[in-house]
């Protein structure tokens, strides 16, 4: 089936760095969601996005909804040891039966402390 | 929020056996999903889990192999039916909750077929 283009695919990082990643399609969507995994558990929500160009933040974590409404990037600042896991973005095209989710590949971040 | 309860966790299963995940939510919810993920891979719709009739499956997933159920709008279950080691896989239930447009997932049921 479709998948979004995610990249990186993996990052190695020092503690303390900012990190940065994104995802891009050739479809319009009209919600962008991120979701970290860690070893184990299923996918947590992070951040959602519902209208082009809207930037939100939770914490460190900052998400931007692109204006063609086919990209969307997250930014995490002052990375930390425990903010290792699988970064995914997904893209979601209305409701109904256009509800359901469509995901990148994900960004597996590794940090050193 | 919603908090999605998966049974069983994790398990071990013989080839040619099948098993019946049980997914139950907290909330109303709109939208019941299963997905499906290979190991070190990104996760896969397998069909959207209907209240009262017949789910709507994903090309490339079929009923005879995946029945799934929805007896009511906060319970479904997936079957994984005549099991392989290929369908060895973290199985996913997901849900849409009333008035919130966004997804939420469980924490997955861990399946090794051996």
């Amino acid at each position: 089936g479709q998948q979004l283009n995610q990249s990186p695919q993996s990052m190695f990082i020092q503690e303390g760095e900012d990190v940065s990643m994104n995802c891009t399609s050739s479809s319009i969507f009209n919600t962008w969601l991120w979701y970290k995994q860690e070893p184990g558990e299923g996918p947590v929500l992070l951040i959602a996005l519902y209208k082009a160009g809207e930037l939100t933040s939770n914490g460190r974590l900052t998400a931007q909804f692109g204006i063609t409404r086919k990209d969307s990037f997250l930014n995490i600042s002052a990375s930390i040891p425990s903010d290792v896991g699988i970064y995914f973005c997904a893209g979601r095209k209305g409701g109904g039966s256009q509800g359901n989710l469509i995901f990148g590949k994900g960004t597996k971040l590794s940090v050193k402390p | 929020s919603a908090v999605i309860s998966q049974k069983p966790s994790r398990d071990i299963c013989q080839r040619g056996t099948s098993l019946t995940i049980q997914c139950q939510v907290d909330s109303q919810v709109t939208m019941m999903f299963w997905y499906r993920q290979q190991p070190g891979q990104s996760l896969t719709l397998i069909a959207t889990a209907n209240q009262g009739s017949e789910a709507t499956y994903e090309s490339g997933f079929v009923i005879d192999k995946f029945p799934i159920s929805r007896p009511n709008l906060t319970f479904s279950t997936l079957t994984v039916s005549n099991m392989s080691p290929e369908d060895s896989s973290i199985y996913l239930c997901s849900v849409e909750v009333w008035g919130l447009d966004t997804i939420y997932f469980g924490e997955g049921s861990w399946l090794t077929v051996v």
